[in-house]
């Protein structure tokens, strides 16, 4: 059985650029959420989309978007970046959203 | 915003040394527990998913134990080996989001 895959792995853009991350959850979960870890804190939840509707969203600017696809594929968008967006994000699928978490190994961004 | 803790922030024990950590969260609208490991370079893990107060759970040498009411989770490794090396996270939800502690780093000195 497949994982939760997402791409790209690594990713160096500049301050003021977007950058759009994916991520393919595992055959059969229809719920994806994403987080932030940035050094010295938690994973930071952004938001969590379910059959392609976001239930839940984090406290985070609305620079931060996502949206999820009829095959339940997810990505985020950050626009305008900023240098503290400078981070791992990490995608979880589930199949209801607070079972189990099942998580991609990460997009690691640096914003120069 | 809801705070989750966890302590130590990191340990170094000898390998075959039991150890144990702690996840404090709040005890009002929970919903359930979750224990992950993280080990470097791989993603986190699901060690156990805990919903009822006085829970007590197992995977070989490791166990957790949930108290709801008092807002706490332990995790136990007994007898810990070199490949026990990882980051350990909980994460508490309310049965909307998850809120992630800062996690244990667990270093086992061979």
């Amino acid at each position: 059985k497949a994982g939760v895959t997402q791409t790209p792995r690594y990713l160096i853009k500049t301050r003021g650029q977007q950058v759009t991350l994916s991520c393919s959850p595992i055959s059969g979960h229809r719920s994806v959420s994403w987080y932030q870890q940035t050094p010295g804190q938690g994973l930071q939840f952004l938001f969590e989309y379910f059959s392609e509707t976001q239930r839940n969203k984090g406290n985070f600017p609305g620079r931060f978007s996502g949206r999820q696809f009829s095959n339940s594929r997810s990505e985020m968008n950050v626009s305008t970046l900023e240098l503290g967006d400078s981070a791992l994000y990490l995608c979880a699928s589930s199949w209801g959203g607070t079972g189990e978490l099942f998580f991609g190994e990460g997009s690691r961004l640096t914003v120069l | 915003i809801l705070n989750v803790e966890q302590s130590p922030q990191s340990l170094h024990v000898q390998e075959g040394d039991s150890t144990n950590f702690t996840c404090s969260f709040p005890s009002s609208n929970f919903y359930a527990l979750h224990w992950y490991r993280w080990e470097t370079a791989k993603s986190p893990e699901a060690l156990f998913v805990m919903t009822l107060n006085g829970d007590e759970k197992k995977k070989g040498r490791i166990s957790a134990t949930l108290n709801t009411k008092e807002g706490y989770s332990y995790l136990y490794i007994k007898g810990s080996q070199p490949e026990d090396s990882a980051t350990y996270l909980c994460a508490f939800t309310t049965g909307n989001q998850f809120y992630f502690g800062t996690g244990t780093s667990l270093t086992v000195i061979p």
